[in-house]
């Protein structure tokens, strides 16, 4: 069935760049989705990928999309206090709106 | 522009009782779609309401239900609560069902099953 996979933590420097990766099974997802969500919070959509693309870059934020691999990953630049928070990868199966969602990445930002 | 929202954000029951939580969809949406995040995991999708009518669901017991309004609002019903109930319901409003349309998240409503 589907299923969608990502690391547990990610602990980096304030300044650094953040990498967060994800890997899937279903190949068919026309979007990839990466969210994020604040203790206590709702999800935030941060940024979506076509399957037909290679990567995508919004500001800070940096997609990567290895279709071959099955591989997502999210990169931050410069990563700041306020981006810790855990962050989800999500894809939708095949012609419906059912998102799957990863465990979710919880990154911590040090000073 | 309103985002999506839901009431209420924070609800204690107990066993066996009956919840029904609300959500009102971000403007322009006409699709909304229900989740239940877990502690510590990631949300599962319960089911889609458009045009008034349940389109998909997933893996989950008829004592979850739905009613979608003509002003796309929507409530979710959980019979007969269970302590597994407990979660952080999430609504996510979208427009259309074509297929991977992109879903917006409100903030949720944190049920606790006692």
């Amino acid at each position: 069935g589907e299923d969608v996979e990502q690391s547990l933590f990610l602990s980096v420097r304030e300044g650094d760049s953040s990498v967060i990766n994800c890997t899937y099974t279903d190949s068919s997802s026309t979007y990839l989705y990466w969210y994020k969500q604040e203790p206590g919070a709702g999800l935030q959509l941060l940024t979506y990928i076509f399957s037909n693309m290679d990567m995508k870059q919004d500001q800070r934020l940096t997609v990567l999309l290895n279709k071959k691999d099955k591989h997502l990953s999210l990169r931050i630049a410069d990563t700041q206090t306020g981006d810790s928070a855990i962050y989800f990868c999500a894809g939708p199966l095949y012609n419906t709106d059912k998102l799957i969602f990863g465990t979710g990445t919880r990154l911590q930002v040090f000073p | 522009d309103a985002g999506v929202t839901q009431s209420p954000t924070h609800l204690i029951k107990t066993r066996g009782q009956q919840v029904t939580l609300r959500c009102s969809p971000k403007s322009g949406h006409d699709t909304v779609s229900w989740y239940q995040q877990a502690l510590g995991q990631g949300p599962q999708f319960i089911f889609q309401y458009y045009e008034e009518e349940e389109r998909q669901r997933g893996n989950f017991p008829d004592r979850f239900s739905g009613h979608q309004f003509p002003n796309y609002s929507s409530e979710l019903n959980v019979n007969a609560l269970l302590l597994g109930d407990s979660a952080l319901y999430l609504c996510a409003s979208s427009f259309g069902t074509s297929g991977g349309q992109t879903q917006y998240f409100g903030p949720g409503t944190r049920l606790l099953v006692l």
